[in-house]
């Protein structure tokens, strides 16, 4: 069974400071990995890894992807109360038997800033 | 643009009942996708069209239809609503249905049967 977990569930920091999420993945024919931050509404995306692509960055965002280790870290240096969110990540895989990519997600990670 | 847009954004409905949840796209997108999140269980893929003119069961379509409307709209309709389809109904879209495109997110409807 495809499968991502993410930890840690929830954490807690202040302003300033730098927090690392992490998300693990055993799926088949795993071709991407994404992250999306959800806060009220709609998960929006953020980055998509591939193989092509294991790096990312956007602003104080950051992502790796490890592909060896099957894993992908979200960074988020400088912390802003505005980064408080749910922050999800999700592999891309070809669905078997099917005709599209199937978004296999995580349970997510509720992180909170405080001022 | 914008972007995935999908109506209404809450509805209550009451055992038995019908209704259409709207979903279109202006980013000239192949694919679509609904899928509802209830807590403790991530986002669940119902239905996805691939393309115009064609769609799929994902992987809880029990309960659901779907209807690919033009390239730009994907409708779902609950025929008999039931309290187990209370959760929230999320729209989206990729440019193709390749796990190498990611897929952009309405912003939901929050559903409620009682």
């Amino acid at each position: 069974e495809d499968k991502v977990v993410q930890s840690p569930l929830s954490l807690v920091v202040h302003e300033g400071d730098t927090v690392t999420l992490n998300c693990s993945y055993e799926v088949t024919n795993f071709r991407s990995l994404l992250w999306y931050k959800q806060e009220k509404k709609a998960p929006t995306f953020l980055f998509m890894l591939t193989s092509s692509g294991i790096e990312k960055k956007s602003g104080r965002l950051s992502s790796i992807l490890d592909k060896k280790e099957l894993s992908s870290i979200l960074n988020i240096t400088a912390t802003q109360t505005g980064d408080s969110a749910i922050y999800l990540c999700a592999t891309l895989h070809w669905a078997g038997g099917t005709s599209y990519g199937k978004l296999t997600f995580g349970q997510g990670t509720i992180l909170t800033v405080h001022p | 643009n914008a972007g995935v847009t999908q109506t209404p954004k809450f509805q209550v409905l009451k055992t038995g009942q019908s209704m259409t949840l709207q979903c279109a796209q202006d980013m000239n997108h192949n694919s679509m996708y609904w899928y509802r999140q209830d807590p403790g269980m991530g986002l669940r893929l119902i239905y996805y069209s691939a393309s115009e003119g064609t769609t799929d069961k994902g992987e809880v379509p029990n309960g659901y239809n779907v209807s690919r409307l033009n390239k730009r709209e994907f409708s779902l309709r609950l025929e008999s609503a039931a309290p187990s389809q209370t959760s929230v109904y999320f729209c989206a879209s990729s440019e193709r249905a390749s796990p190498l495109y990611e897929q952009y997110f309405g912003p939901g409807t929050r559903l409620t049967v009682t």
